[in-house]
């Protein structure tokens, strides 16, 4: 499975835009991106997925350059809310189990 | 996830005790797993299954069994619990459905055990 690399915490303000960048330098051809969120005392939540380019929901976005060896969450305007740890993990399609690395911990701040 | 159950939430034991964990899930998902995470770490596997009849290792299952009793549920028993097993357990389910190449995972609210 490839390696990701992700900044250890990040701080911001509530209206900011937030990136969180993410490095995975040896991604395999079938490997998907993907991003969990998890807040203190919960189980990681899905944010976000996905292979090639630019991906938006309602929660974030996430871009990925053509090399394929970083991607970029976004978070719109922040909140207090958005406090919590966020998991960049890379994993093939399909069956597949997914390595969760120590994440990001984002604190926004009033 | 409500769709995703952990009994119990808390338990404190004692060194050497054998302790179970339950995990039940309403989704209807085939595959389920159980993590382990520690204070300023991420989520090691320690277990999963793809389906009632499958049993993977992961990372780190020295020192704990699982049983899939039924499609929804999978359980994580410490033999002999020691306090470096003092940790927050998860448990999630996925599936792969039909015109998806990949999974997402659904975890539980965890149980978080004590060993003294």
């Amino acid at each position: 499975l490839a390696k990701t690399t992700q900044p250890i915490s990040m701080d911001s303000y509530e209206g900011q835009e937030v990136n969180i960048t993410c490095s995975h330098n040896n991604i395999a051809t079938n490997d998907y991106i993907t991003w969990y969120q998890q807040f203190p005392s919960q189980g990681p939540r899905f944010i976000i997925q996905g292979y090639k380019t630019k991906v938006t929901n309602e929660v974030a976005s996430l871009f990925i350059p053509a090399d394929r060896k970083s991607s970029t969450l976004s978070l719109p305007r922040v909140s207090l809310s958005d406090t919590a740890v966020y998991y960049c993990l890379v994993g093939p399609s399909g069956y597949s189990t997914l390595t969760f690395g120590k994440g990001t911990m984002l604190l926004v701040s009033p | 996830d409500a769709d995703v159950t952990q009994t119990p939430r808390n338990r404190i034991t004692k060194t050497g005790k054998r302790i179970m964990l339950e995990c039940s899930q309403t989704k209807g998902h085939d595959r389920m797993y159980w993590y382990r995470q520690d204070p300023g770490l991420g989520l090691r596997l320690i277990y999963y299954s793809f389906d009632v009849k499958d049993i993977n290792k992961g990372e780190i299952s020295d020192g704990y069994s699982v049983s899939r009793q039924a499609q929804a549920k999978f359980s994580l028993s410490l033999e002999s619990a020691i306090p470096n097993q003092t940790a927050l357990y998860f448990c999630a389910t996925s599936d792969l459905l039909p015109g998806e190449d990949t999974d997402t995972q659904y975890f539980g609210p965890g149980t978080r055990l004590t060993v003294l």
